[in-house]
């Protein structure tokens, strides 16, 4: 595609429940990530994939929160037992090759609400 | 540890110049960044700095020292669309991964 999209753009859900958010990079980029932005503040490092594998995942906040990305393209970020705390936009970038000098393109995220 | 300070909000008048400022403390520098985000929008990349120096982009321009941990970014000829937040980030030792500051947010007016 054109740019990076992400689904869906609003997810409202009770706590306690299971929530996944969905990315879709920028076609032939390698390196995907996964950014958290609470108001007021700049994005938040989760974690950043190669390819299909988990290059660095410690900005995970605990175990309730994991990602995958099986065929190396779209990924999944998956929230268990969700807590109000968990609310705030879900921001996904990809880069051509997940060099530390490239730009990352972020899309427009997912604004998750935990009520 | 890791530090990026911007100030948190700033207004100008059309037409006019303002600097942003960021100051980073990080465990190794692989780069600097500026990304613009309007409200409710994703993050757009403005300008990438590694070497010390000034890289001019239209009305964008962003200077870096690092021997300071210090970096502006320079918005000429200001516009209302320009209304917006300016994060300031940083690649570190530990990765690609982007550390963000908490983003200057400029409002313009006429």
């Amino acid at each position: 595609g054109a740019g990076v999209s992400q689904t869906p753009s609003n997810k409202v859900t009770e706590k306690g429940k299971y929530v996944e958010l969905r990315c879709d990079p920028i076609s032939g980029h390698t390196a995907l990530y996964w950014y958290r932005q609470s108001l007021g503040q700049g994005p938040e490092f989760l974690i950043y994939f190669q390819g299909t594998g988990a290059a660095d995942d410690s900005g995970l906040p605990n175990d309730r929160f994991f990602a995958v990305r099986p065929e190396g393209s779209v990924s999944t970020l998956k929230i268990q037992r969700t807590e109000r705390g968990d609310s705030a936009v879900y921001l996904c970038a990809s880069s051509a090759l997940g060099g530390s000098q490239e730009t990352q393109y972020f899309g427009p995220g997912t604004r998750l609400l935990v009520l | 540890g890791q530090n990026i300070d911007q100030p948190t909000e700033m207004t100008a008048t059309e037409g006019a110049i303002v600097q942003i400022n960021c100051t980073y403390q990080t465990s190794g520098f692989n780069g600097l960044f500026w990304y613009q985000q309007h409200a409710g929008e994703a993050p757009t990349f403005l300008s990438y700095n590694v070497l010390d120096g000034l890289e001019e982009k239209g009305r964008f321009s962003s200077f870096l020292s690092r021997s300071k941990g210090y970096s502006y970014l320079l918005l000429k000829e200001l516009q209302m669309k320009d209304s917006a937040s300016y994060l300031c980030a940083v690649t570190g030792q530990a990765g690609t991964a982007l550390i963000f500051g908490k983003g200057t947010t400029l409002s313009v007016s006429s």
